[in-house]
């Protein structure tokens, strides 16, 4: 168990609907990731908060976003849901906010299904 | 493009045997590697990492091996197990706040 809580496990939604996902970081972590993760990819970084803070941005899109709450969980929510978007979405948490040492932490991860 | 990748996307090893998983990366400016395995349904689960200033590292039955003279990181594990049996990433990062960027990943397959 790495800490790192993510809810729902699975959800199953149609097109042009919006979702959120949580997780709640490690206890301490001030540092939260976000990752997607589709069948013919790798791990792709889509947005980095610390502290509550926006601090990095990778491929996400427009019609994603998230913030951190000042309990520092974090939600990432997505609209007008297409096909595409179908993947797993992975948080994970670090204590600080620079990548440079230290493993990040994942949670299970939220499978999204989009019909 | 993606900065880190991998040679293989499957690789089927003995029980027993020695295993050998290859990444290649073109950041130069990478100074922290790290690989992770995945297990079916989980998530990524950090195995061991390296920064630039060494060559080798070792864990328990892992070990890291990095030439940065040809951007190349290689993970060994010994005497493979059927808990092996997973996908592992290996990711960089320049240091910066951008988290880690991973290849596809390689599917260790073990036979019994």
């Amino acid at each position: 168990d790495s800490g790192v809580t993510q809810t729902p496990k699975h959800l199953i939604t149609a097109t042009g609907q919006r979702v959120t996902l949580r997780c709640s970081p490690r206890s301490g972590d001030l540092s939260v990731y976000w990752y997607q993760q589709s069948l013919d990819q790798g791990l792709q970084f889509l947005i980095q908060y610390y502290n509550g803070e926006e601090r990095a941005k990778g491929n996400i899109l427009e019609r994603f976003s998230a913030q951190q709450f000042p309990d520092l969980h974090s939600e990432l929510n997505l609209s007008s849901l297409e096909l595409g978007d179908s993947a797993l979405y992975f948080c994970a948490s670090r204590y600080g906010g620079a990548m440079n040492t230290g493993e990040l932490f994942f949670g299970e991860g939220s499978r999204l299904t989009v019909l | 493009g993606e900065s880190v990748g991998l040679h293989l996307p499957t690789l089927s090893v003995q029980e027993g045997d020695n295993s050998i998983i290859n990444c290649a990366y073109s950041n130069s400016a990478s100074d922290y590697f790290i690989w992770y395995k995945q297990e079916s349904g989980k998530g990524p689960q950090f195995i061991i990492d390296i920064r630039s200033n060494m060559d080798k590292r070792q864990g328990q039955r892992v070990t890291v091996l990095l030439n940065k003279t040809v951007k190349h990181l290689s993970l060994q594990i010994a005497a493979t197990q059927p808990g092996d049996s997973a996908v592992y990433f290996c990711a960089e990062s320049s240091g910066g706040a951008d988290g880690l960027t991973f290849g596809k990943g390689t599917h260790l397959i073990i036979q019994p």
